[in-house]
């Protein structure tokens, strides 16, 4: 069965390090999801991608965030410089037809810690 | 802006007990309504949805039904087992929401031999 693959599985950071976390999206999807779940909080929309641009984004999502789709196959997600708060599991996900109409596929997720 | 709040966790019960998990939202507009579950070491997976008012999404033996007038999306299964210890999540989306869902907190499901 198809799925949506992440890595790192858990990533431990420096405070004001660059960190990129990648995903795998199956490969017929269309639409290209980040979520975070800080721990204990709620899972949160951070940005999503279509036709390789950003479609709608969340005031999370700031300048220290960008999303790239490099290769066809990979979606990136890239923190410039991270901060102690931004240490949380990050969902990637996607979907064939929109979040409305289709279904989302999640990946296991990326630990992200920030020291 | 939407939301939705769940029951916090974790709820624990006995197999074969009756599940209730109860969520409620706000949302203008005519909101979708999603429940996604969490098994140990996965990823969220859709479990059931509902598009409209009166309607009940079914899956797994859970069931749920879109609830307009008490803004509920209550999560019920009749005899739950042992494979059903996950968390679960309550989420919405609408057209004033582009392509965004929102999430509850996640409630866990702790079910005992």
């Amino acid at each position: 069965e198809p799925e949506v693959t992440q890595t790192p599985s858990h990533q431990v950071t420096q405070m004001g390090q660059e960190v990129i976390l990648r995903c795998v999206p199956i490969s017929n999807h269309l639409y290209f999801y980040w979520y975070r779940q800080i721990l204990g909080q709620k899972v949160e929309f951070l940005v999503s991608f279509y036709n390789n641009e950003i479609s709608e984004k969340s005031e999370i999502f700031d300048d220290q965030f960008s999303v790239e789709r490099p290769d066809g196959s990979n979606f990136t997600l890239k923190i410039r410089s991270t901060k102690l708060e931004d240490s949380a599991m990050y969902f990637c996900a996607s979907s064939f037809s929109g979040v409305d109409t289709g279904e989302l596929f999640f990946g296991e997720g990326s630990r992200l810690t920030v020291l | 802006g939407n939301s939705v709040t769940q029951m916090e966790g974790p709820v624990t019960l006995s197999e074969e007990a009756f599940l209730t998990i109860n969520c409620t939202y706000t949302a203008t507009g005519y909101p979708s309504l999603f429940w996604y579950v969490q098994y140990p070491g996965e990823g969220l997976q859709l479990l059931l949805k509902a598009t409209k008012a009166d309607d009940k999404g079914s899956n797994k033996g859970f069931e749920a039904t879109y609830r307009k007038e008490t803004t509920s999306f209550h999560l019920e299964k009749g005899s739950v087992q042992v494979s059903d210890s996950a968390v679960y999540f309550c989420a919405l989306t609408n057209n004033n929401a582009g392509n965004m869902l929102t999430f509850g907190g996640g409630t866990r499901l702790m079910v005992k031999p």
